[in-house]
């Protein structure tokens, strides 16, 4: 399809395991930002990628989280001896920016990760 | 900091009530504001937006005006259905940081 895709879109794992979240923004996108939804939560920025400038990592909780984006389209974020307070929907939206930008950011579906 | 405020829900209304959900933001800058909704089983979807003062974005019968004296972007529908039933978002955005609001569950019975 022509949307963001994440995956994947459920994700459990046991407390102190490593796991990987992938998002494949819209085509042609330059900027992708991440995002936490935690339950009666808003949602939490970690992370933005924009064109290959460095991103902005302002967000992400602890050294724990990383993320990377790889030519500029796919991207990974990695959270490492995950914790139960990481248990949230991660959400990924990309964006045009510049003279194309409309702030209109197309999110995917998220992927649910569950830390037992 | 940036940020917004908006009203906690959950909200239930019936088929063809009047709606209103508060947003009030906080911006150093001249920031974009949004409304985006989250239908059930969706991932997050523009719903409108005004990106300077006293703008009012529009669509599927939904308004919010851009209020700077009152730093508000409050979300209205005169007549709402059950299909409207979701999460709305408030957002702002200044350079091309985005901040959200904590979002408010709307349910409308038939």
């Amino acid at each position: 399809g022509a949307g963001v895709s994440q995956s994947p879109s459920n994700k459990v794992t046991e407390k102190g395991k490593d796991v990987e979240l992938r998002c494949d923004p819209i085509s042609g996108h330059t900027a992708l930002y991440w995002y936490r939804q935690s339950l009666g939560q808003g949602l939490e920025f970690l992370i933005y990628f924009q064109g290959n400038s460095a991103p902005d990592k302002s967000g992400l909780p602890s050294d724990r989280f990383s993320a990377e984006r790889t030519g500029g389209s796919v991207s990974t974020l990695t959270i490492q001896r995950t914790q139960q307070e990481d248990s949230a929907v991660y959400l990924c939206a990309s964006s045009l920016v510049g003279g194309a930008f409309t702030g209109e950011l197309f999110f995917g579906e998220g992927s649910r990760l569950t830390v037992l | 900091g940036d940020s917004v405020t908006q009203m906690e829900g959950p909200v239930t209304l019936s088929e063809e009530a009047f709606l209103t959900i508060n947003c009030t933001y906080t911006a150093t800058g001249y920031p974009s504001l949004f409304w985006y909704v989250q239908y059930p089983g969706e991932g997050l979807q523009l719903l409108l937006k005004a990106t300077k003062a006293d703008d009012k974005g529009s669509n599927k019968g939904f308004e919010a005006t851009y209020r700077k004296e009152t730093t508000s972007f409050h979300l209205e529908k005169g007549s709402v259905q059950v299909s409207d039933s979701a999460v709305y978002f408030c957002a702002l955005l200044t350079g091309n940081q985005f901040y959200f609001g904590t979002g408010t569950s709307l349910t409308v019975i038939p």
